[in-house]
């Protein structure tokens, strides 16, 4: 059974540049959502996704951006890449519906690096 | 503001020590808190807490909430050198939206 799978892995970018960012959930779960976790703190919120669309968002500014598949699989763009913007990205999967434990599954995430 | 806190940012111990980590919240729609273990990238899941006073426990991993004054404490008896992570605390504000710490990082030296 795979669990929650990031791609890429790493990558650089420069000030300015738009980068994608994919996620394929965990097999039978139907909501994603998506998490950036800068160096020595701890993951922070940016959105949900389920059925195709954003159902919560966090503090994150309309330059973060996404996208949810049919087959429940998601991608995050960041347009404006701005130096704070380095992190790692996280993606989480989870199964909708009760009752559920709330547990969150994490992907290996994207560890972005903006120059 | 919803946030959570974590204490000690940081722990330095030997191995077969025990340590407790601390995390407090303030938070609107409390539904759960979770701690987890994050050792390199992804976090793993350790606990998920939603009633105050009731102890979950997992090997020489224990955890508790208390509801009244919003706050868990995560126990580790008889530290391993395996045990060394970051260690963070999570609650669930809404449905499957978490907000975490800072985290707690141990180093259990051998």
């Amino acid at each position: 059974d795979a669990g929650v799978t990031q791609s890429p892995t790493h990558l650089i970018k420069t000030r300015g540049q738009q980068v994608t960012l994919r996620c394929s959930p965990k097999s039978g779960h139907d909501t994603v959502s998506w998490y950036q976790q800068a160096l020595g703190q701890g993951p922070q919120f940016i959105f949900q996704y389920y059925e195709e669309e954003e159902r919560q968002r966090g503090n994150f500014p309309d330059r973060f951006s996404g996208h949810q598949f049919p087959n429940y699989s998601s991608e995050l763009n960041v347009n404006a890449l701005l130096l704070g913007d380095s992190a790692l990205y996280l993606c989480a999967s989870s199964p909708e519906g009760q009752p559920n434990t709330g547990e969150l599954f994490f992907g290996e995430g994207s560890r972005l690096t903006v120059l | 503001e919803d946030k959570v806190v974590q204490s000690p940012l940081s722990l330095v111990v030997h191995e077969g020590d025990t340590v407790t980590l601390n995390c407090s919240y303030e938070v609107t729609n409390f539904r759960s808190l979770l701690w987890y273990k994050q050792e390199k990238k992804a976090p793993t899941f350790l606990f998920m807490l939603t009633s105050s006073g009731i102890e979950k426990k997992s090997g020489r991993l224990s955890s508790i909430l208390d509801k009244k004054e919003l706050f868990s404490i995560l126990n580790i008896t008889a530290t391993q050198t395996g045990d060394s992570a970051v260690y963070l605390c999570a609650v669930e504000a809404g449905f499957n939206k978490f907000y975490f710490g800072s985290g707690t990082k141990l180093n259990v030296k051998p």
